[in-house]
């Protein structure tokens, strides 16, 4: 089971960025999947989830408006695109899965991408 | 500010016990939600240590246990190691707002 993310760099503040988690190993679509962040030094976000086998999201009010998670169970991936960058969304962006319902532990965890925004 | 309160920091010496909290609200632990632990290395991704409140992923040393009660719950590490020496975090879920993941600030654990 692995879980590999991708798209993490430099952006400017207010720019775009779209981070992907490609999933081997089990079925997104069985799965709650979200995006996890943690800004340097600090301690671990919730940004945002998605249903495994319907189209509900939820997202932190901190993120809500500006960034957009999706999925395609067809190609075992989630993606979170990222609009209107902020300084202060500069952290580590993780997606991890949890089984079942979107209350239980995250039982797979990514390596982690860094998204940095800065001028 | 984090939904669910952790001691920022807490430490023992090699062999002591030591415990962590983890207070929330009556919309997620109180809630009846289930309280999940994580251990985190440096430059590492978090790690499950207790699910469901006091369950042991296979692997994980039963020198770690969980426990909650109310609104709270707290993570105990007897015959503390080196190796511990890692920040621990806690999570459940909100049902404020539609329904939301909540972790706590994070626990830096030293050992002494």
């Amino acid at each position: 089971v692995q879980l590999v993310e991708s798209g993490g760099g430099l952006v400017k503040p207010g720019g775009s960025l779209r981070l992907s988690c490609a999933a081997s190993g089990f079925s997104l679509s069985d799965y709650y999947m979200s995006w996890i962040r943690q800004a340097p030094g600090k301690g671990l976000e919730w940004v945002s989830y998605s249903s495994g086998k319907t189209t509900y999201t939820n997202y932190a009010d901190s993120v809500k408006g500006r960034f957009t998670i999706s999925r395609d169970n067809a190609k075992n991936s989630l993606y979170l695109q990222m609009t209107s960058l902020r300084a202060e969304d500069t952290a580590v962006y993780y997606c991890a899965s949890q089984a079942g319902t979107v209350d239980r532990n995250f039982d797979y965890w990514g390596q982690g991408t860094l998204v940095t925004v800065s001028s | 500010q984090s939904v669910l309160t952790q001691p920022p920091s807490v430490s023992g010496a090699p062999g002591q016990r030591v415990t962590i909290s983890c207070t929330g609200s009556s919309s997620n632990i109180g809630a009846g939600y289930d309280v999940h632990w994580y251990q985190q290395l440096p430059g590492t991704a978090p790690k499950l240590l207790i699910f469901g409140n006091s369950n042991r992923p296979s692997g994980v040393p039963d020198r770690f246990s969980g426990s909650k009660s109310g609104t709270s719950a707290s993570l105990a590490i007897t015959g503390l190691q080196a190796e511990d020496e890692a920040d621990y975090y806690c999570q459940s879920y909100d049902t404020s707002l539609g329904g939301k993941v909540v972790f706590g600030g994070g626990t830096k654990l030293t050992v002494l």
